[in-house]
């Protein structure tokens, strides 16, 4: 089977932007997490859907939002771009919460570059 | 709320050394799981271990076993015979029951294991 696959791998933007990461689960798997990993705050969860549906939020601003597709892909957008936001962000994919399995797979990362 | 402590933040080993690796976590939850991810410098995340809160047993996998004890809130992680390949960033995680996903990480311990 194929891992978690994010695109792209490397982004470079300016600040102010906006920019979209993208995450293909593992197939049949029907739950994706996002996680952002920067040096000082370590890996911290942004969120967490399931069915198209967001389950779960972390603490970040608005300007982080997500989406699910019916394939189960995902989508993460950040607007307005801020320096601090330079990170490795990360893509999970577990078959279903439901189904008693909380073993998470994790993609490569998409590591972003704010300047 | 939930917490994972990793004490260490970096070990430096000569090669068929045994390692451990601390991670003490908190949670008001009595169902919870936890888990041992490894980081090698290509940034994937790569899944290790799970345990659930009521397993207590002791697991081995080759070089690799983790102690859980639920009385310390501990779940250790030891390499025996260390490897170069082990070199890597570890992460304890915690994940609660409850419809949610949502891994909270430790900061990570820096593991590197020098010929």
């Amino acid at each position: 089977k194929a891992g978690v696959t994010q695109t792209p791998r490397y982004l470079i933007k300016t600040r102010g932007q906006q920019v979209t990461l993208s995450c293909s689960p593992i197939s049949g798997h029907r739950s994706v997490s996002w996680y952002q990993q920067t040096p000082g705050q370590g890996l911290q969860f942004l969120f967490e859907y399931f069915s198209e549906t967001q389950r779960n939020k972390g603490n970040f601003p608005g300007r982080f939002s997500g989406r699910q597709f019916s394939n189960s892909r995902s989508e993460m957008n950040v607007s307005t771009l801020e320096l601090g936001d330079s990170a490795l962000y990360l893509c999970a994919s577990s078959p279903s919460f439901r189904q008693g399995s909380y073993e998470q797979y994790f993609g490569p990362g998409t590591r972003l570059t704010v300047t | 709320a939930q917490k994972v402590t990793q004490a260490q933040t970096e070990i430096s080993v000569v090669e068929k050394e045994d390692v451990t690796l601390d991670c003490v976590y908190e949670t008001r939850d009595t169902t919870y799981y936890l888990f041992w991810y490894k980081q090698p410098p290509s940034g994937e995340l790569v899944f290790l271990i799970r345990r659930n809160s009521f397993d207590e047993q002791n697991e081995i996998s080759g070089r690799y076993s983790w102690n859980f004890q639920k009385s310390t809130s501990s779940f250790n992680f030891t390499i025996t015979a260390s490897q170069v390949v082990d070199s890597a960033v570890y992460f304890c995680a915690l994940s609660e029951a409850g419809g949610s996903e949502k891994l909270v990480f430790g900061k990570g311990m820096k593991l590197t294991v020098n010929p």
